[in-house]
């Protein structure tokens, strides 16, 4: 069975400065990928970055950048020069071959606020 | 191009009751997802469509529950008997098989069972 752990139920950063929003993941599949997806307060979850097992550079997104250690089985989020539109609940999640790649399991989430 | 789209966004039903939610996917995506999200916690995989065929279920679909995509497009999530157990958010998304790896999501319908 897959799991992904968050360890920081909240977060709080000052504006334009960066963050880093933990992830750990346990899976015992060599294939899997890695999500990292925005919730606002209304609701709706927004995609922001993937990266999958056998991707030899760390994904990037614009402000988004993935750092994934294989080795330690993390996959942290790093957003640069953060704004205040960041604030908001932020959910990794995992897809296995074994799983056929389609249903994601989620973490617990991070809420992030940002402070002018 | 629109996103995914959910009907009702708010549901409130009394405990017993049948509810209906509708989740319209992005047009041309042929794989369509349930989940829930309960206070608090990430969402859960409920099901999954490829195109018109179920291809899978959670355990968390227990037999008052069932999902239908009749036409390959929209889909329906059906509660019946409804108890206090089933308020959450029930999210749905959409995405190209062939296509990158992401979900969309839709808004999702929060259902409140009183």
């Amino acid at each position: 069975a897959q799991k992904i752990t968050q360890t920081q139920p909240g977060m709080f950063v000052q504006e334009k400065e960066a963050v880093t929003l933990d992830c750990t993941y346990d899976t015992s599949d060599p294939s899997y990928g890695l999500f990292w997806y925005k919730q606002p307060s209304s609701g709706e979850m927004i995609f922001l970055i993937y990266q999958g097992s056998y991707d030899q550079q760390n994904a990037t997104e614009g402000r988004y950048s993935l750092n994934f250690q294989k080795a330690r089985k993390s996959a942290n989020l790093v957003i640069s020069a953060s704004q205040l539109g960041d604030s908001a609940m932020y959910f990794c999640a995992m897809s296995t071959a074994r799983s056929g790649n389609e249903k994601l399991t989620f973490g617990t989430g991070t809420r992030l606020t940002i402070i002018p | 191009d629109t996103g995914v789209s959910q009907n009702p966004r708010h549901k409130i039903t009394k405990r017993g009751q049948n509810v209906t939610f509708r989740c319209d996917p992005i047009s041309e995506h042929n794989r369509l997802y349930w989940y829930r999200q309960t206070l608090g916690q990430g969402p859960e995989f409920l099901t999954y469509f490829q195109n018109e065929a179920q291809l899978e279920k959670s355990r968390l679909l227990s037999d008052r529950f069932s999902a239908e995509r009749p036409k390959g497009s929209f889909s329906t999530l059906e509660i019946q008997r409804t108890e206090q157990g089933d308020s959450a958010m029930y999210l749905c998304a959409s995405r190209i098989w062939e296509g990158g790896h992401e979900q969309y999501f839709g808004p999702g319908t929060r259902l409140t069972v009183t």
